[in-house]
């Protein structure tokens, strides 16, 4: 089945600086990857995805790039502010079924 | 419009105790799917349905059944809890023929602890 690595484990970034998360995944039929943000307490929230046919996306502050070759993709947060402090999941996914494989999450704090 | 809910926010049990987890959506969504998240490894997926009446197998059944009699409903039954289940259990559920086709929308989760 897919496996899906995350980098790194927790991250810390003084505020307006910018926040790299890595993720690596196994199975190149993969074709979807998903990032959400889950703040403490609450439930993930998709905040940008990827499809395979696509290289780089981007949506104000934050941007997603993916090198299907190396079979990996990144989340990049620029400006970072207090409120991107959260865990940030990864995942990827194959057609039948969406089932989504997560990575084991980040811990981004934002020190002010 | 409530998307995904999920009944009950906590529980405790005691080992071999048995309970339901009920996740209810109201998107008129095809797909449903459990989560477990525990420490440090993500969410796994348990179980999942692609529609009414199927159900299939995620990356981590084992001690879990589910069922899906109704589109909007998806159950999340433990017949015999053991301490290793203890963990928070998420609901989500998404449209495959829809214009987010691809994302997942979650529920609140569920807090479970089995001592």
């Amino acid at each position: 089945g897919e496996n899906v690595e995350q980098h790194p484990s927790t991250l810390s970034v003084q505020e307006g600086d910018s926040a790299v998360i890595k993720c690596t995944y196994s199975d190149s039929a993969s074709n979807y990857f998903p990032w959400y943000k889950q703040e403490l307490g609450k439930r993930p929230q998709l905040i940008i995805d990827i499809r395979s046919n696509v290289g780089e996306k981007k949506d104000q502050r934050i941007a997603v790039t993916l090198n299907k070759t190396a079979k990996h993709f990144s989340l990049h947060i620029t400006e970072t502010q207090p409120e991107d402090s959260a865990v940030y999941f990864c995942a990827a996914r194959k057609a039948a079924g969406n089932k989504l494989t997560f990575g084991g999450g980040t811990r981004v704090l934002v020190k002010p | 419009n409530a998307g995904v809910t999920q009944t009950p926010k906590f529980r405790v049990l005691k080992t071999g105790q048995s309970m339901t987890l009920l996740c209810a959506q109201d998107m008129n969504h095809e797909y449903m799917y459990w989560y477990r998240q525990d420490p440090g490894m993500g969410l796994r997926l348990i179980h999942y349905s692609v529609g009414e009446g199927t159900t299939a197998k995620g990356e981590v059944p084992d001690g879990y059944n589910v069922s899906r009699l109704k589109k909007q409903n998806f159950l999340l039954g433990l017949e015999s809890a053991a301490p290793s289940q203890t963990s928070v259990y998420f609901c989500a559920s998404s449209d495959p023929g829809g214009s987010s086709y691809n994302e997942q929308f979650f529920g609140p989760g569920t807090r479970l602890t089995v001592l």
